[in-house]
């Protein structure tokens, strides 16, 4: 069984850093692209980041460029969201999500884990 | 940057009836970058649809996709109870957002 199961996620002051991990079980992990997907309370879905299978690509939207970096460690089946320089806006639900071979969608999701930035 | 416009923005049916959700993109997008999300209160979300057309595995058939170009279409052909939920599009496209989704439908009961 697929499972993706997030953690880090918590209260954080503007101007604050926090790293996300997700933690994959129940497929090869190392063979698939992966992604964040964030939610802010009451808003829709965002993308936000996504790497390849090997790390040797990462893309970003445009609004967290510069300070959020994505990674993995295929040893330990596990995926991270480092991010530098939270703003109120950042406020969500951070879902990782695994990619669809083959196809850009995104066929297992975590639980999410809840990122507040606030003073 | 392709935009997803979703319509209605909320569709109230009783269970039974039909539900048939619209998802218009800004330029023409490519069937096979084409998905549906599921997300019900409280849960991630699930993939429905993808490839405009395809059910993702133990799917319901009361679930289908349609659509090309700018115009796609979920319908569900009998809502059960448990189909009251939000469902998202999403397509896959050039920066800056690589993937982008739609701002949603919110099924509910009338």
């Amino acid at each position: 069984e697929v499972q993706l199961v997030e953690s880090g996620g918590g209260l954080v002051q503007p101007g604050g850093s926090l790293r996300l991990s997700c933690a994959a079980s129940g497929f090869t992990f190392s063979s698939y692209w992966m992604s964040w997907v964030r939610q802010a309370p009451g808003k829709g879905l965002e993308w936000v980041a996504n790497i390849k299978q090997d790390g040797s690509e990462k893309y970003y939207v445009d609004s967290v460029k510069g300070r959020f970096t994505i990674s993995r460690d295929n040893a330990k089946n596990s995926l991270y969201l480092q991010m530098n320089s939270l703003r109120a806006e950042d406020t969500a639900v951070y879902y990782c999500a695994r990619g669809m071979q083959q196809l850009p969608n995104f066929d297992y999701w975590g639980q999410g884990t809840l990122v507040t930035v606030s003073s | 940057e392709i935009v997803l416009t979703q319509s209605p923005g909320t569709l109230s049916l009783s269970p039974g009836e039909r539900a048939t959700l619209s998802c218009r993109a800004s330029q023409s997008v490519s069937s096979s970058y084409l998905a549906w999300y599921q997300q019900k209160p409280g849960q991630a979300p699930r993939l429905l649809i993808y490839g405009a057309s395809s059910r993702a595995t133990g799917i319901p058939d009361r679930f289908s996709g349609s659509g090309s170009g700018t115009d796609f279409t979920l319908t569900i052909s009998r809502l059960e109870p448990e189909d009251f939920a939000v469902y998202y599009c999403q397509q896959y496209g050039s920066s800056p957002g690589l993937f982008t989704f739609g701002p949603g439908t919110k099924v509910d009961i009338k």
